[in-house]
């Protein structure tokens, strides 16, 4: 069964309103997770790295003040996609390490259109 | 620099064919993880191996094997017997780090093989 889960799956938004997608981990704690994008047919780009009780940490070249992440639990990571515009349609997807073995499964992801 | 190679772009089999997905990758750790996994048309990531720097047996998981080697930093990937449910983008990736803790966790993506099996 899925360990980490993803809500929505899919999210049509209108242009200039924002639109949050959350991250479980499901019977299993996660200090850390991580959000990533794909735009279609490309691969997968670590956007932030998701951390519990404190602030994520982004990856060059991504707005933090764009792309919220909220990590109030250790089993719920959020991201907020403010003031959505076209161009931050994307699959949208979070992934968590579910230790010891360092093993990090993906959650089912999330198709955000923003029209 | 870490670097995750995946030369084939796509790649088209008939079923039954057997088929091999490459993945070279570049890292200065001495402590890494490679992973492979599968994103059907569905999106979702699904999970299929894990392989620490340290372990070089290959594996093999029913249709499955994976053949890691150091010395050409390369984590290939096999189908035997490919079927049309074998379909779907396979991605090669990367992380650095320790097994327990201080880790970034962080996974560097190839940029996929598109597999077709055709009926």
């Amino acid at each position: 069964g899925a360990v980490v889960s993803q809500h929505p799956s899919r999210v049509i938004c209108k242009s200039g309103t924002s639109v949050k997608i959350e991250c479980r981990s499901l019977d299993f704690q996660a200090t850390t997770m991580f959000w990533y994008r794909q735009f279609p047919k490309q691969s997968l780009m670590l956007m932030a790295t998701s951390n519990e009780g404190s602030k994520a940490t982004y990856e060059q070249g991504v707005e933090k003040d764009k792309f919220l992440i909220n990590h109030a639990s250790l089993t719920l990571s959020t991201l907020t996609v403010t003031s959505a515009h076209p161009e931050d349609s994307s699959f949208y997807i979070c992934s968590a390490r579910k230790g010891p073995g360092n093993t990090i499964y993906f959650g089912e992801g999330s198709w955000l259109t923003v029209v | 620099a870490q670097k995750v190679t995946q030369a084939q772009t796509e790649i088209s089999v008939v079923e039954k064919e057997d088929v091999t997905l490459d993945c070279v990758y570049e890292t200065r750790d001495t402590t890494y993880y490679l992973f492979w996994y599968k994103q059907p048309p569905s999106g979702e990531l699904v999970f299929l191996i894990r392989r620490n720097s340290f372990d070089e047996q290959n594996e093999i998981s029913g249709r499955y094997s994976w053949n890691f080697q150091k010395s050409t930093s390369s984590f290939n990937f096999t189908i035997t017997a490919s079927q049309v449910v074998d379909s779907a983008v396979y991605f090669c990736a990367l992380s650095e780090g320790k097994e327990y803790g201080g880790a970034t966790n962080k996974l560097i993506f190839g940029t996929g093989t598109l597999l077709a099996v055709q009926p």
